[in-house]
């Protein structure tokens, strides 16, 4: 069981919008350590979508955001493409001297 | 570019050792914390140990701790997963990332592209 909760799945029509959750608790993202966002593509690595809550790398399509409040954050992808169907994972920190990553959510584009 | 290449991946039998290596290339190796994160078959990302740029700072996985043991060579551009007493979950794609310049709590910016490692008899 992951430190931090995502939804399992999340799906949605093409140009809709839609938001994945990371709940944490007061030992990592409540702590304030950041949260970042990262989208696997069936059969390649991890890419780095959101860093330190709410900021995009150079290149990442501005469609992607990040926010975050309390113990929790969240991905919004508005405007959804076929090419966003993908793994999301979101990554923080804990006071037990770890890196905690959440389990993952499934995005299909219908 | 920048690049980050891992190799030593394998099969090994329950016990056995292994050592990963991940040759990196393109930016300042020796001002960044390092990390290796695996995925199981079909499972998410677990985070597995960090380095920090110069190595005086370490963290490791509860669930390695003591039996893998993470190392970096600056002169070298290299990071290193020496892996010890290998149990059949300890199997999935290892990925090098690095890290940011500031600490353990940065996100991962680019990573390689993983290398495989089944522990199995």
């Amino acid at each position: 069981q992951s430190v931090l909760t995502q939804p399992p799945s999340v799906s949605g029509a093409p140009g809709q919008r839609v938001t994945i959750s990371c709940t944490g608790s007061g030992s990592n993202i409540g702590a304030g350590y950041d949260v970042h966002w990262y989208q696997q593509l069936p059969g390649t690595a991890p890419k780095l979508l959101i860093y330190g809550n709410n900021n995009r790398p150079s290149g990442v399509p501005d469609r992607f955001s990040g926010s975050k409040s309390g113990t929790s954050a969240s991905l919004a992808i508005s405007g959804l493409q076929a090419e966003d169907e993908a793994d999301y994972y979101c990554q923080s920190y804990d006071n037990s001297l770890s890196v905690v990553f959440g389990g993952g959510t499934k995005l299909t584009v219908l | 570019e920048l690049q980050l290449v891992e190799s030593g991946g394998g099969l090994v039998q329950p016990g056995g050792s292994l050592r990963l290596s991940c040759a990196a290339s393109g930016f300042p190796f020796s001002s960044y914390g390092m990390n290796w994160v695996r995925q199981a078959p079909g499972k998410g990302l677990e985070w597995v140990s960090y380095i920090s740029s110069g190595s005086y700072t370490i963290y490791y996985a509860d669930s390695v701790k003591g039996r893998l043991t993470i190392s970096r060579n600056n002169a070298k551009n290299s990071l290193y997963l020496q892996m010890n007493s290998l149990r059949a979950e300890d199997t999935a794609v290892y990925y090098c990332a690095r890290g940011g310049m500031v600490g353990v709590t940065d996100g991962n910016d680019y990573w390689g592209q993983g290398t495989l490692v089944t522990v199995s008899s």
